[in-house]
């Protein structure tokens, strides 16, 4: 079975330009969230959401959002793009929003 | 919510060399996991391990959940073990929350 897949893999914009991320969980996953990883640091968390609801929110501007799709698949857009928005940015899926987390590669953002 | 500490950050061994990787939770966790990342960014899960002791290979891990910690044990480790150790684990608010990492460089 495929894992958590996410694209791009990479991404350059500018600041002040949107970007859309997206991801496949691991089929039969209902639970979608988001990381941020910047360098040197651990991933922070942005968000999950399980059944196409949003079930938590870490501490990040209302710049950033996300949704979940009837087939699970996930969508992160980051308006208004800052430099500070440089980062890895991770999927991970589980079969519940309490169960352990699988993670995609990244989608690496690099803001010019 | 919950407050995670790795130690050592840094670790450099030589090959063949064992080593104990420890995390601290500030409070009761579930769902806590343990995951390797490559120099190319990939997370690999190790263990979910909220209680007890698993093996896998040359890789073990022990969780004292009435403590609040976990430990990593490397056996024999190889060069291919480098790279960043991350724990973490989910608190009351469901989040999951990771520690600052602990850097592994095994020389050859």
């Amino acid at each position: 079975d495929a894992g958590v897949t996410q694209s791009p893999t990479h991404l350059i914009k500018t600041r002040g330009q949107q970007v859309t991320l997206r991801c496949s969980p691991i089929s039969g996953h209902k639970s979608v969230s988001w990381y941020q990883q910047v360098l040197g640091q651990g991933p922070q968390f942005i968000f999950q959401y399980y059944e196409k609801e949003e079930r938590g929110r870490g501490n990040f501007p209302d710049r950033f959002s996300a949704r979940q799709f009837p087939n699970y698949s996930s969508e992160l857009n980051v308006n208004a793009l800052l430099l500070g928005d440089s980062a890895l940015y991770l999927c991970a899926s589980s079969l519940h929003s309490n169960q352990p987390q699988h993670f995609g590669d990244g989608t690496r953002l690099s803001i010019l | 919510g919950i407050q995670v500490e790795q130690s050592p950050p840094d670790l450099i061994l030589q090959e063949g060399a064992n080593s104990t990787l420890r995390c601290n939770f500030s409070d009761s966790v579930n769902n806590l996991q343990w995951f390797h990342q490559n120099p190319w960014g990939q997370l690999i899960n190790l263990f979910y391990i909220p209680s007890g002791t698993k093996q896998n290979g040359r890789l073990s891990a022990t969780t004292v959940a009435t403590e609040r910690y976990s430990l990593l044990y490397i056996s024999s480790s190889q060069t291919t073990d480098s790279g960043v150790y991350f724990c973490a684990g989910t608190g009351a608010n469901s989040k999951l929350t990771f520690g600052k990492g602990i850097t592994l460089s095994v020389r050859p």
